[in-house]
């Protein structure tokens, strides 16, 4: 979707580097979310904000933090990387209206990580 | 804690084929219900949303209609044809949350 994009496309990083995914997103929508997925396990949320300096954790926090600071954007963190980390990592947004949360999500198009 | 199933999770056909894909929460309390195309390698491609106060979405030869008493969501495919091969998610809104939650997927290869 032109609207999310995810910087950068693919990484190849060292147990224990760091590293930082960037969401950004032009649709001026409250909510983002990052999710990896991994084969047979489907999608899993890490984190995630309802709005500008709001964060929260998801179903597997552990290992990543994430800041937003700013409306259209959204960290995703690693400090110290582990194999366990290997992912594909997708970043969607979403948005309610007048308290009406019947919209769409949109998703980036991922950023592919291998932890050696 | 709610889950997601769908169903089955692969299936091949040959062209031409009407189909149905399901998805099943085991909490039927659903306030929206997505479904999302995924191509190998690519991101998610929302195909169908239905809203609260919606029964079914219908967009050309997709049509995605869910009962929300039963927590069951099926996706129906009309005259299926190779470019429809990808995987297939649905994904639900809890009432109450800010959280989706996904099915694990449908893998679907339709066959020339």
């Amino acid at each position: 979707n032109a609207g999310v994009t995810q910087t950068p496309k693919f990484r190849v990083l060292k147990t224990g580097q760091s590293m930082t995914l960037l969401c950004a997103q032009d649709m001026n929508h409250e909510y983002m979310y990052w999710y990896r997925q991994d084969p047979g396990m489907g999608l899993r949320l890490i984190h995630y904000s309802v709005g500008e300096g709001t964060t929260a954790k998801g179903e597997v926090p552990d290992g990543y933090n994430v800041s937003r600071l700013k409306k259209q954007n959204f960290l995703l963190g690693l400090e110290s990387a582990a194999p366990s980390q290997t992912s594909v990592y997708f970043c969607a947004i979403w948005t309610s209206r007048g308290g009406d949360f019947s919209t769409e999500q949109f998703f980036g198009p991922g950023t592919r990580l291998t932890v050696l | 804690k709610q889950e997601v199933t769908q169903i089955p999770a692969a299936l091949s056909v040959p062209e031409g084929e009407n189909l149905v894909l399901n998805c099943s929460f085991t909490d039927s309390a659903i306030y929206n219900l997505q479904w999302f195309r995924q191509d190998p390698g690519k991101g998610l491609t929302s195909l169908l949303l239905i809203q609260s106060s919606q029964r079914e979405q219908t967009s050309g030869r997709l049509n995605a209609s869910l009962d929300k008493s039963s927590g069951r969501s099926t996706l129906y495919i009309a005259a299926s044809q190779p470019g429809d091969s990808a995987t297939y998610l649905c994904a639900g809104l809890p009432s109450g949350t800010y959280k989706y939650i996904f099915g694990t997927g449908t893998r679907l290869k339709v066959l020339a």
